[in-house]
């Protein structure tokens, strides 16, 4: 499995303003992931990262809101812009290190985001 | 629509009483079923992989077992620190990356 590192691990932001998540692979991945982790709810997709092309996002979320940038096949940053309480939430990002169409995501220790 | 559903949302051991942890499914051509283990203020840890019924995998105290419908995570003679929330997710066939997950089972192990 790999070792993602996230960063930051947590912040308080006010509304309005915009974050910035960071997320460091050791090894080179194709595809990078983005989860949203609201308390009580399960993980839900917000969109694939891909090097060199576009991110495709998932039904409710919008390059406008959660622009995504995927430069090299290690990194890989979330902004969540124009911050809502509502988008307080862990954002995780993961990545399939296996060959095999279905092998196992792995997770960082994701981004735990309070907006005020 | 591709549902996954856990139960108990959370149960309370003594410790070394075993019980198991349920994962109900349904999609369409299940490609594999994941179980994960989350500690507070961590990501998703990946335990196991189960791809067909009758499939069971061990780790330690963890058996996980998978038939059509649904998955258990067995957990023999828990100790404390087997306390986590454990989250079942699902691939399915007919959505290529996507992964379903479930809302997960808090678990406590007391001493």
């Amino acid at each position: 499995s790999a070792v993602i590192s996230q960063k930051p691990s947590r912040d308080i932001c006010q509304r309005g303003t915009s974050l910035t998540i960071q997320c460091q692979v050791d090894s080179q991945v194709t595809m990078m992931f983005w989860y949203r982790q609201q308390p009580g709810q399960s993980l839900t997709l917000i969109a694939t990262a891909n090097q060199g092309s576009e991110a495709t996002y998932e039904s409710g979320f919008v390059i406008d809101k959660f622009p995504i940038s995927r430069p090299n096949l290690t990194f890989s940053t979330l902004t969540v812009s124009n911050m809502s309480p509502e988008d307080s939430s862990i954002y995780l990002c993961s990545v399939r290190t296996g060959s095999s169409y279905n092998s196992p995501l792995h997770f960082g220790n994701g981004t735990r985001l309070t907006v005020t | 629509e591709d549902q996954v559903t856990q139960s108990p949302e959370a149960l309370r051991l003594q410790e070394g009483e075993s019980s198991s942890l349920n994962c109900s499914y349904t999609v369409s051509g299940l490609r594999g079923l994941f179980w994960y283990r989350q500690d507070p203020g961590k990501g998703p840890e990946f335990l196991f992989t189960l791809y067909s019924a009758g499939e069971e995998k061990e780790k330690e105290r963890l058996k996980a077992t998978l038939t059509k419908k649904e998955s258990f995570l067995h957990i023999t003679a828990p100790k404390p620190e087997d306390s986590a929330t454990y989250l079942c997710a699902v691939q399915a066939a007919d959505t290529g990356n996507q992964f379903y997950f479930g809302t997960g089972t808090s678990l406590t192990v007391i001493p």
